[in-house]
């Protein structure tokens, strides 16, 4: 079975701090992805990565950055949390050719 | 650009009642399609793709390349189908993936 496991379930942070979410997967996949998951908006693209130390920007990447230092982790960072930051954060893997494989997610609360 | 629309947001049906979930698409090229669901407290997960061309859980979805179109049907709905859908596409050099808004599936007893 495919593994995609976010670091943490829950995580509550206060604005103005740096906010790290860590994905791994152990499937040798190339492609990963984060997505913010809203009521009513569905998942949106936050940035995806095709390649160690490569990735390229989603549809709403303003407030975020990622890592891709090795093939089976990419992480998402928040420079400095805002409230509206607060969501829903959904990592995903993928062959080329195949479907994506989603961890458990991970919902953030910026207080 | 890549973009996939669901109009409903929410769709009620009753227990034996056919079902039908929209999804159109906008993309120039050859697009891969899926479809993925999330049942309550559960991670999110595939349901069918078109290139399988295969039934799951008696969900079928065809791709109509005119209408830019990959309904989901299902033609008697069972209370375990109640979940979020989502359309997802599949596209471009680097195999970008976007999702739809999704559609909540309530199916009453």
């Amino acid at each position: 079975d495919v593994k995609v496991t976010q670091s943490s379930r829950y995580l509550v942070k206060r604005t103005g701090e740096k906010v790290f979410l860590e994905c791994v997967q152990d499937m040798d996949h190339e492609n990963m992805f984060w997505y913010r998951q809203d009521p009513g908006l569905g998942l949106r693209l936050i940035y995806f990565s095709y390649d160690v130390k490569m990735k390229e920007k989603g549809d709403i990447p303003e407030g975020y950055s990622v890592s891709r230092e090795k093939k089976e982790r990419f992480s998402l960072i928040l420079e400095s949390a805002s409230t509206n930051q607060t969501s829903m954060y959904l990592c995903a893997s993928s062959p080329v050719t195949t479907e994506a494989f989603f961890g458990q997610g991970t919902r953030l609360t910026v207080v | 650009a890549q973009r996939v629309t669901q109009p409903e947001k929410l769709l009620s049906v009753f227990k034996g009642a056919p079902v039908e979930l929209k999804c159109n698409y906008s993309y120039s090229g050859s697009p891969e399609l899926f479809w993925y669901v999330q049942y309550s407290r559960q991670r999110l997960q595939l349901l069918l793709r078109h290139i399988s061309r295969e039934s799951i859980k008696g969900f079928t979805a065809d791709l109509n390349k005119g209408e830019t179109s990959f309904h989901l049907k299902k033609p008697f709905a069972q209370e375990e189908d109640s979940a979020m859908y989502y359309c997802a596409l599949k596209a471009g050099g680097y195999q970008k993936v976007t999702f739809g808004t999704g559609t909540k599936l309530q199916v009453i007893p």
